[in-house]
């Protein structure tokens, strides 16, 4: 079975630039993570969805970051404009139902963000 | 609010050698799951184990076992007769409530295996 697939594995953009990631969870998964890692640091959750619905985007900046999961299958996360702190790894996940089912998050290689 | 801290950074062993990973957590809630992940150089972070704050049981699995301590709020992680396929940053991480909630992580302890 295939795992959480993301594109691109690596970014490299200048500052002010529109930036986006695309994630394809496991098939079935219905819940849907992205996270942003800082070097040498713990994931932290930006936003969560259950099916098409963003169920926790509490910790997403909304003033620059965006994301969608229209069809409730692949999401896309997106940053415009870039910052120079935004450089890090975003990292998508899945799991197979809503978050009190209680399924654990498998997730995927991450994308690496360079701003430059 | 929920904090998980993993005061090694880094553990330096030799292959065959047994290392163990210490956990912290902190949380206010009766309902929680606890779960160590692994992240190779790959980048992929890799779903270990997990416990929920209701199954005090320890486990062993192969060469991975685990010492889940509510009194002292650790969720210890050793590696028996380690191998040079297990240096990797290792993650302890705490979801409230459900095991599919946000995961808060540690900050990881690199694991460094020499032959």
């Amino acid at each position: 079975e295939a795992g959480v697939v993301q594109s691109p594995r690596y970014k490299i953009i200048e500052k002010k630039q529109p930036v986006a990631f695309w994630c394809n969870p496991i098939s079935g998964h219905n819940t849907l993570y992205w996270y942003l890692q800082n070097l040498g640091q713990g994931p932290e959750l930006l936003i969560r969805y259950e099916n098409e619905e963003a169920v926790d985007d509490s910790q997403l900046p909304k003033d620059r970051f965006s994301a969608e999961r229209l069809k409730g299958v692949d999401s896309t996360l997106k940053i415009q404009p870039a910052e120079l702190g935004d450089s890090a790894v975003y990292l998508c996940a899945s799991s197979l139902g809503p978050a009190e089912s209680n399924y654990e998050q498998y997730f995927g290689p991450g994308t690496r963000l360079t701003v430059t | 609010a929920q904090k998980v801290t993993q005061a090694q950074t880094e553990i330096s062993v030799v292959e065959k050698e047994d290392v163990t990973l210490d956990c912290v957590y902190e949380t206010r809630d009766t309902t929680y799951y606890l779960f160590w992940y692994k992240q190779p150089p790959s980048g992929e972070l890799v779903f270990l184990i997990r416990r929920n704050s209701f199954d005090e049981q320890n486990e062993i699995s192969g060469r991975y076992s685990w010492n889940f301590q509510k009194s002292t709020s650790s969720f210890n992680f050793t590696i028996t007769a380690s191998q040079v396929v297990d240096s990797a940053v290792y993650f302890c991480a705490l979801s409230e409530g459900a095991a599919g909630n946000k995961l808060t992580f540690g900050g990881g302890t690199r694991v460094l295996v020499k032959p």
